[in-house]
Formats: structure tokens, sequence, C-alpha cells
């Protein structure tokens, strides 16, 4: 099993809709989660935060479930700039302590159309 | 502010050929960060600096991949001899790692080796 997986899409939907995106982790002792976002020919950018308590900005808003391994992302009344490829990032402790190791998801694809 | 430097932007080369890629993050973060983006693959960690000194390269394909960290504000991924299942999107991302842990990727160089 991957460490990190994400549906890769595309979802194709019309503006205004609402959408959302998953992504598993597999190891439990993951520490901190983020969604970024890729633009095409681009590189990623930070778009949010996940936190334990979940957490919202603007028409995005991600949630973390610790129990089943997963975190989500809900985008509301979809934008045409919306379209993009959003990837979630995993980090984990090392071992030996330090710093984080992040792992990204393949990313899943989103084209929001007129 | 500049964010992360990279260069070449473009590399294309011939088999066989020895390719540099450069690296310059943002000033006052310690983690560094070299990544491959391929289709296939999806966005791949093949190495990570903290505060110059490499902490995992388990991600390096193979010996004839190498990085190095000469000091804050500089770092190389060097491949040689380069073939052609090289050619890829290389990201170089900085962090400052008891920070917020979010990473900033820079441009990226497109390597071609044909």
């Amino acid at each position: 099993r991957k460490e990190v997986e994400q549906d890769p899409g595309p979802f194709n939907v019309p503006e205004g809709a609402t959408v959302a995106f998953n992504c598993t982790y597999s190891n439990s002792a993951s520490q901190s989660f983020f969604w970024y976002r890729q633009d095409c020919r681009k590189e990623p950018k930070l778009l949010m935060s996940v936190y334990s308590s979940g957490n919202e900005d603007g028409r995005f808003t991600a949630q973390l479930n610790r129990a089943s391994q997963y975190i989500s992302l809900l985008i509301r009344d979809s934008k045409l700039s919306d379209s993009a490829t959003y990837l979630c990032v995993v980090n984990k402790s090392r071992r030996s302590g330090g710093s984080y190791i992040p792992t990204f998801g393949r990313g899943t694809s989103l084209i929001v159309h007129p | 502010d500049a964010g992360v430097i990279q260069s070449p932007r473009h590399e294309v080369t011939e088999m066989g050929q020895e390719v540099t890629l450069r690296c310059k993050p943002i000033s006052g973060h310690n983690s560094l960060f070299w990544y491959r983006q391929t289709m296939m693959r999806g966005l791949e960690l093949l190495i990570y600096f903290n505060n110059n000194v490499p902490i995992d390269d388990s991600g390096m394909p193979e010996d004839r991949f190498s990085a190095k960290m000469p000091n804050a504000s500089f770092s190389t991924l060097k491949i040689q001899p380069s073939e052609p299942r090289d050619s890829a999107v290389y990201f170089c991302a900085s962090r400052f790692s008891r920070g917020s842990e979010t990473q900033y990727f820079g441009p990226g160089t497109r390597l071609l080796v044909l």
C-alpha cells in the first residue's frame, strides 16, 4: 500500500459546484498534514494546513480523520481558477528525531468548466 | 522577497552527459529538499538536508545521483552519467524546520535526456 494515496481524477465539475477530495495515509505516526495546489507546468504551492479540529479558509475546508487515516478538502462554489492539481502532503517524524519527512500524494486533478 | 531560485530552468542533454542542477533556498531556511516529478511516479523526495547536512537520501535512485549543500545558500544535484529515464522536472524546496513546516518550492528544472 502506498504511503499516501489520492484519486487522480480528473474531477470535472461546473462552476459553482461543490467538490470534495480525500487523501488516505498508511502511517499512523504521521504528524502533520497539508494540501498543496499545483497549476499546469508550475511548482506546488501551499493551499492550507490541515488541523485536527478542521480548518476553513474562504471556500476551502480541510479536515483530518486520524481514526480512519484520511484528510479531506472541500471546495465550495467552484471557480474556473480552481482548476489545478491538488496534492496532499503527510509529514512523519524520523525515527531518530529531528525534522519531519514529507510524503506527497500523486495529486487529484480538478477541472472546473463554465 | 526572492523565493527559491533554481537554475537552469530547462536543460536538454544527451545520454551519458553530466547534468548539474542548482538551487538557492530562501534566506533563513534551514531545510532543503530535492524532488523529482514525472507523470508516472508523481512527486518523489530524493534527498533532504537539515542545516546543510544530508539527513535522508533514501529516495536517491542510484549512484548516478549525488547532492551537495556546501553552505546554507546553495545546493546542487548532479546526475552522472545521465540517462533518458532521468527526464523529469526537478524541484528544490526549502523551509524553516522549526517553523510552520511549510515548504516553498522553486520553479523547477525541466530536464530532457535524449
